[in-house]
């Protein structure tokens, strides 16, 4: 099992960017996934699930502004990231299924001007 | 939305002696089909996070069996016997019984 994020980087606030997360091993489109991030010397803030029937979840602090989905045919899933704030500076994970059972290594995002 | 409080927010441990990690929710964790959606993930340092726990006590593949997870309810505990070097880092309960689904704010391990 392998989960390999991409696509982060640095943007100013207001900007939007799309994460990536490709994933092997296993049988993506049998597995919900999250995405989590960790802001920099904190703890772990959960950001959004989505099922493998494409249903989805979100945290309160990025509903209406990040989008989470997903292609089985590519075997990727992704997070759209809009109207990015300073707080949402932070490594990026995306964990399989509802156990969060395996993880990827993270994407850093730096919101600055 | 659920708040997950751990304590204590850190811990120092004579390696060999028990560890006892607590996690209390704002609401109880028990969803609609009885089963109870907590979770425990340690995060060594410069690594990503891991799985330890599943719905309460349940250790998932390869987890040693001094990681005992216990609670019920509003209450959890994690409990490491026989504290080893590879235990430190920081541990996290996550609670996926209620939308939006949150973590607690963690608990660092070290070794006297």
């Amino acid at each position: 099992v392998q989960l390999v994020e991409s696509g982060g980087g640095l943007v100013q606030p207001g900007k939007s960017l799309k994460l990536s997360c490709s994933a092997s091993g296993f049988t993506f489109s049998s597995y919900g996934m999250h995405w989590i991030r960790q802001p920099p010397g904190k703890g772990l803030d959960w950001v959004a699930y989505i099922s493998s029937s494409s249903g989805t979840v979100y945290a309160d602090a990025v509903k209406g502004r990040f989008t989470i989905s997903r292609d089985n045919a590519k075997n990727t899933l992704y997070l759209q990231l809009n109207s990015l704030k300073s707080e949402d500076t932070a490594i990026y994970y995306c964990a399989r299924g509802g156990v969060m059972d395996a993880w990827g290594q993270g994407a850093s995002v730096t919101v600055s001007s | 939305d659920v708040v997950l409080t751990q304590s204590p927010v850190s811990l120092s441990v004579t390696l060999g002696d028990q560890a006892s990690i607590s996690c209390r929710s704002s609401q109880s964790l028990e969803y609609s089909d009885g089963n109870t959606y907590l979770q425990w993930y340690l995060q060594k340092p410069g690594q990503s996070p891991h799985v330890l726990i599943y719905k309460i006590s349940n250790r998932f593949s390869g987890v040693p069996n001094r990681f005992i997870g216990s609670g019920s309810g509003t209450d959890f505990t994690l409990k490491i016997s026989r504290v080893e070097p590879e235990d430190l880092g920081v541990y996290f309960c996550f609670q996926a019984t209620h939308d939006p689904f949150t973590f607690g704010s963690g608990t660092k391990l070290e070794i006297k």
